[in-house]
Order: C-alpha cells, then sequence, then structure tokens
C-alpha cells in the first residue's frame, strides 16, 4: 500500500514568514513529486513539480526532494494571505500513466 | 491558457440512478485521470486512460464504474447505478505526453450528490 504522509496542520504563520510544509512517501520507487493548493471547494491546482534530489525554486515557492530519505517539503517565502489553502502532496510512480497518490494536505493559513 | 473543464458543475441524483460526468481534458493531452474527493477526506485516484484504454483502475472503480472517450475531445465517467457512498467531488485530470512532463492538471470538478 503506497503511503503519503503530511502534517494535517492546521499551520499558522504571520504575513510576510516562511511556511515550511512537509511529506513523507513510503513507495521507494516513485519518481514525480508534485505539491497542489487546493482551496475550499474548489480542485487541485499544481503549483511546484520536483523529479531529482535538490532543491527547485518558483518565485516564492521552493520544493526540496531527498530520495533517500523518502522527504519531500515545500517553503513559501513572504507568505501572504492569499496562500491561506490546503496543500496537497502528491506523488507519482513509475510509467507514463501512473496515478498521483495524495496526501491528506496541511492546511495553511497565513495571518495578516 | 488551456484549461480541463468539467460538467456539470454539480449533479443531484436519486440513489440507483445513473449518472454521466463529462471532461474536456487540455487538448494536446493524451493521458487522462478521474479521482474523487469524499468531503473531508484525501483525493483518490479511480481510472487512468491512454489510447483509447484504460491504463489502470483502482479497487474503487468497480463494475459500477466505467469510462469513455467518444469523440476526440470528451472524456467521461459513468457510474450506474449510483449509491449514497458515491456523494464526492469528482475530478479529471489530464497530461501531456511531451517527455519528462509529468504534470497532471486537474479540472474544476463536479460534485455529485448521491440521495
Amino acid at each position: 500500500q503506497k503511503e503519503v504522509e503530511q502534517n494535517s496542520g492546521p499551520l499558522s504563520v504571520p504575513e510576510g514568514a516562511i511556511a515550511s510544509l512537509n511529506c513523507t512517501y513510503s513507495d521507494r520507487v516513485s519518481q514525480s513529486f508534485f505539491w497542489y493548493r487546493q482551496y475550499s471547494g474548489k480542485s487541485p491546482e499544481l503549483i511546484m513539480s520536483i523529479y531529482s534530489n535538490g532543491d527547485k525554486e518558483d518565485g516564492r515557492f521552493t520544493a526540496q526532494l531527498n530520495k533517500a530519505s523518502q522527504y519531500v517539503s515545500l517553503l513559501i517565502r513572504d507568505s501572504q494571505p492569499s496562500d491561506s489553502a490546503t496543500y496537497l502532496c502528491a506523488v507519482k510512480g513509475s510509467g507514463s500513466a501512473r496515478q498521483l497518490t495524495f496526501g491528506s494536505g496541511t492546511q495553511l493559513t497565513v495571518l495578516p | 491558457e488551456p484549461e480541463v473543464t468539467q460538467t456539470p458543475s454539480h449533479q443531484v441524483t436519486q440513489m440507483g440512478q445513473e449518472v454521466i460526468l463529462r471532461c474536456v481534458p487540455i487538448s494536446n493531452h493524451l493521458y487522462f485521470y478521474w479521482y474523487r474527493q469524499i468531503l473531508g477526506q484525501k483525493v483518490e485516484f479511480l481510472v487512468s486512460f491512454y489510447n483509447n484504454e484504460i491504463s489502470e483502475k483502482s479497487e474503487i472503480f468497480d463494475d459500477q464504474f466505467s469510462v469513455e472517450r467518444p469523440d476526440g475531445s470528451n472524456f467521461t465517467l459513468k457510474i450506474r447505478s449510483t449509491k449514497l457512498e458515491d456523494s464526492a467531488m469528482y475530478f479529471c485530470a489530464s497530461k501531456s505526453r511531451r517527455g519528462g512532463i509529468d504534470e497532471q492538471f486537474f479540472g474544476p470538478g463536479t460534485r455529485l450528490t448521491v440521495l
């Protein structure tokens, strides 16, 4: 059974701070890793993808991957109230058509 | 920017009735997926579809479910005889075939309510 684990939160940070979201996964052959943002009642919105060990930066977002530790994280710098949402970690195994396995999400609240 | 679209946004049905949920994937994408999310729970995979056939399906995707790509643009999920526990948000997603790009993009979802 492939598992993706996230701290459910809620995580609260003040505006302008760094929010740190963590995710671990059980399937060692996983190859692709994603962070989605989901606002209440809405669909998952892709914000970051990462495929190799190390850091990947996109604007205020940095994804970090450590395959040896089976660990993925997302840092949000200069957090804004509009970043308040649930952040979903998703993991995909090998093979083009393979599905995503989602974590339960971390609810982030950025306080003005 | 191209988007996945889904219709209807909300479907209310009686238990035992058939429903068809519709999706228009992004036009140059070749991999298609259905996921569902019961209120307050994880997003769960149902089925993936490529080259006009099912690639993978989860244990949720039993004989009551079917998928079809009836033409070059639509991708449908049919539930033959709905149960109360089918009430959920159903998301369609699609993925490009471009090498190295593994990103799935989700539609806005259909909220299915079974009474």
